[in-house]
């Protein structure tokens, strides 16, 4: 499979914290997404990074991208209770569908 | 617009039985696709389809047909249930550009199979 894949698989954090998740992928990719899960609910799309970008900020969020090391990560700052949810990165690959991989993600509890 | 509906929310089915689980979008995206998430699997693409006519294999086909007669509509096919298929149903959606863009997601099905 040429999933994702995320690390750590849960983290739990104070509100107020920063939160850190990774993701490492095992061939070129075209870009890498990050999407939110919460409880029982669909997916939702956070940020897009392309191959030839470093960095990316959407609000609280920063996302890297470091193609030599094939690894991405999700800076969520001051972390609130509502961002208690799943975060899975998804890698799209040269010659591929436009239909992108998911991981299996990484469980982030923020207790209040 | 509604986004990417998705019909039944909830089913119980009997092994051996089939049913169609139903999947909308009133975006005009070419691009749409069905994954199953189960427990530490993360999300599985099942079947997608590249724009209406057009549809093709992901990574866990077995057991499931597609068809996309309409840009708006990509139903699921389960045609003889098994309880490996119990699990929760993604239809997602994006446009075309030539390139990978933000998949926009329905709110699921969850699928028991006894």
């Amino acid at each position: 499979s040429q999933q994702g894949e995320e690390d750590p698989q849960a983290l739990s954090i104070q509100e107020g914290e920063n939160a850190t998740m990774n993701c490492s992928y095992k061939t070129s990719i075209n870009n890498l997404q990050w999407y939110r899960q919460n409880s029982g609910r669909g997916l939702v799309h956070l940020i897009l990074i392309r191959s030839n970008e470093r960095e990316k900020h959407s609000g609280r969020l920063r996302v890297t991208l470091d193609t030599s090391k094939k690894s991405s990560s999700l800076l969520i700052t001051a972390s609130r209770a509502a961002d208690t949810a799943s975060y899975f990165c998804a890698t799209e690959y040269p010659g591929g569908s436009y239909i992108p991989t998911f991981g299996r993600g990484t469980s982030l509890i923020v207790h209040p | 617009n509604a986004g990417v509906t998705q019909t039944p929310k909830f089913q119980v089915l009997k092994t051996g039985q089939s049913m169609t689980l139903q999947c909308a979008q009133d975006m005009n995206h070419e691009y749409m696709s069905w994954y199953r998430q189960d427990p530490g699997m993360g999300l599985r693409l099942i079947h997608y389809s590249v724009g209406a006519g057009i549809t093709d294999q992901g990574e866990v086909p077995n057991g499931y047909n597609v068809s996309r007669s309409t840009t708006e509509d990509f139903p699921l096919r389960l045609l003889s249930a098994a309880p490996s298929q119990t699990s929760v149903y993604f239809c997602a959606s994006s446009r075309d550009g030539g390139q990978s863009y933000e998949q926009y997601f329905g709110p699921g099905t969850r699928l028991t199979v006894t």
